[in-house]
């Protein structure tokens, strides 16, 4: 059955500095990939999606993901975060012979920012 | 454009009590979800209708009811409420099958007592 982990529960980094978010799904062919950001009391909004082409995929708010087949990852990165990108950060997966658009999500990673 | 749109936003209920949690999109697609979210466990999809007049059961169906009511209007029932279906409901809608990105509500807190 397919899967997604996100290794690290909880991530603080300092504004101003780099951030990566680790996701690692599980699935026989290319899946379609995404990253989620829900801040707090508020639903799910997409950062960004890959589902084929360049695996270097640019979203909002100023965060990239890099798809990597031979790892079975797709990581989320920003260069320098603001105090406002503290939330939670869910990866997911939709299988891309799907018909249902079920997607399957990474158990979320929360992101503290420090000043 | 609202949306999704999710009622109620909280509710408490006592355990064997039953409820109604009510969702509505105004975007015309055609797929719907309802996933619920614990801490340290994502987003768990309990129900999907991936078309108007069809549902199915997603990951953690047992102990809840759906109904597609048109293909704006997708509601999550609970028919007797338990303490482990105290968390956050989210209902979800996206056009296509294929076009991926999922809208979300805002979402409802619920507690069982």
């Amino acid at each position: 059955a397919q899967s997604v982990t996100q290794p690290d529960i909880h991530i603080t980094v300092s504004e101003g500095a780099s951030l990566e978010l680790r996701c690692n799904y599980s699935y026989g062919a290319t899946p379609y990939l995404f990253w989620y950001v829900q801040s707090p009391g508020q639903g799910l909004q997409l950062l960004l999606k890959y589902f084929s082409g360049d695996t270097l995929v640019q979203g909002i708010k100023g965060f990239e993901a890099e798809f990597k087949r031979s790892q079975s990852s797709f990581n989320l990165r920003k260069p320098s975060v603001h105090w406002s990108d503290a939330a939670e950060y869910f990866c997911a997966v939709l299988k891309s012979s799907s018909n249902t658009g079920k997607l399957i999500f990474g158990q979320g990673t929360t992101l503290q920012v420090k000043p | 454009n609202a949306g999704v749109t999710q009622t109620p936003k909280f509710q408490v209920l006592k355990t064997g009590q039953s409820m109604t949690l009510q969702c509505a999109q105004d975007m015309n697609h055609n797929s719907m979800y309802w996933y619920r979210q614990d801490p340290g466990m994502g987003l768990r999809l309990i129900y999907y209708s991936a078309s108007e007049g069809t549902t199915d059961k997603g990951e953690v169906p047992n102990g809840y009811n759906v109904s597609r009511l048109n293909k704006r209007e997708f509601s999550l029932r609970l028919e007797s409420a338990a303490p482990s279906q105290t968390s956050v409901y989210f209902c979800a809608s996206r056009g296509g099958l294929r076009t991926g990105e999922l809208f979300f509500g805002e979402g409802s807190r619920l507690t069982v007592l």
